[in-house]
């Protein structure tokens, strides 16, 4: 079983629409948890990071995070087509895992 | 905001060449680590360092060592390049801890003819 798991995709959503990313992990003593968002080509960005059970929001960005459950999850509200990406989840627990990433693209 | 460069965007290299790939970071970060990122493989750990001429091996080290001379330095060395070596390699940074986020560099797209 992978540290990290997410669906590969791909997830497509109209433009203005609520895109929804998820992610499961093994690792139950798992403390930290990050979004990162990789445009094809580039590096991946960090945009969000949570710690705590609940929601956190920053702009059009929400994280969910349930440690009973062991998943993260990750909302794009009024989604743009410059959200097209890969979004990949990474959480730490001995060390860093990354999940494989969900490719996501918004349709105009 | 956290820098992290790396030396080159794309690498060319023949079969059984010695490639350096270079990665410095300006905020004094203690933890650095080197990644490669291929379809469908995802990012894997080829090898980190907490500190100064430290360093330890990640998942997948064989083939290649690396070196931490100063602290905003990491270098990753390919001995005697190959073809499956041809992928993104991606530098990143962190603070001290396991717990916090790591900041990547632009990449090095390095193709092994």
């Amino acid at each position: 079983q992978k540290e990290v798991e997410q669906n590969s995709g791909p997830l497509s959503v109209p433009e203005g629409a609520i895109a929804s990313l998820n992610c499961t992990y093994s690792d139950r003593v798992s403390q930290s948890f990050f979004w990162y968002r990789q445009y094809s080509g580039k590096s991946p960005e960090l945009i969000m990071s949570i710690y705590s059970n609940g929601d956190k929001e920053d702009g059009r960005f929400t994280a969910q995070l349930n440690k009973a459950s062991q998943y993260v999850s990750l909302l794009i509200r009024d989604s743009q087509p410059s959200d097209s990406a890969t979004y990949l989840c990474a959480v730490t627990g001995n060390q860093f895992y990354f999940g494989t990433g969900t490719s996501l693209t918004v349709i105009p | 905001d956290v820098k992290v460069t790396q030396s080159s965007r794309y690498l060319v290299k023949r079969t059984g060449e010695k490639v350096f790939l270079e990665c410095v970071q300006d905020m004094d970060h203690e933890n650095m680590f080197w990644y490669r990122q291929d379809p469908g493989l995802g990012l894997r750990l080829i090898y980190f360092s907490y500190d100064v001429k430290m360093k330890e091996k990640g998942d997948i080290p064989e083939g290649y060592s690396v070196s931490r001379e100063k602290k905003e330095r990491f270098s990753l060395i390919l001995e005697s390049a190959s073809t499956n070596q041809t992928s993104m390699y991606l530098c990143a940074s962190s603070l001290p801890g396991r717990g916090n986020e790591q900041f990547f560099g632009p990449g090095t797209r390095l193709t092994v003819l």
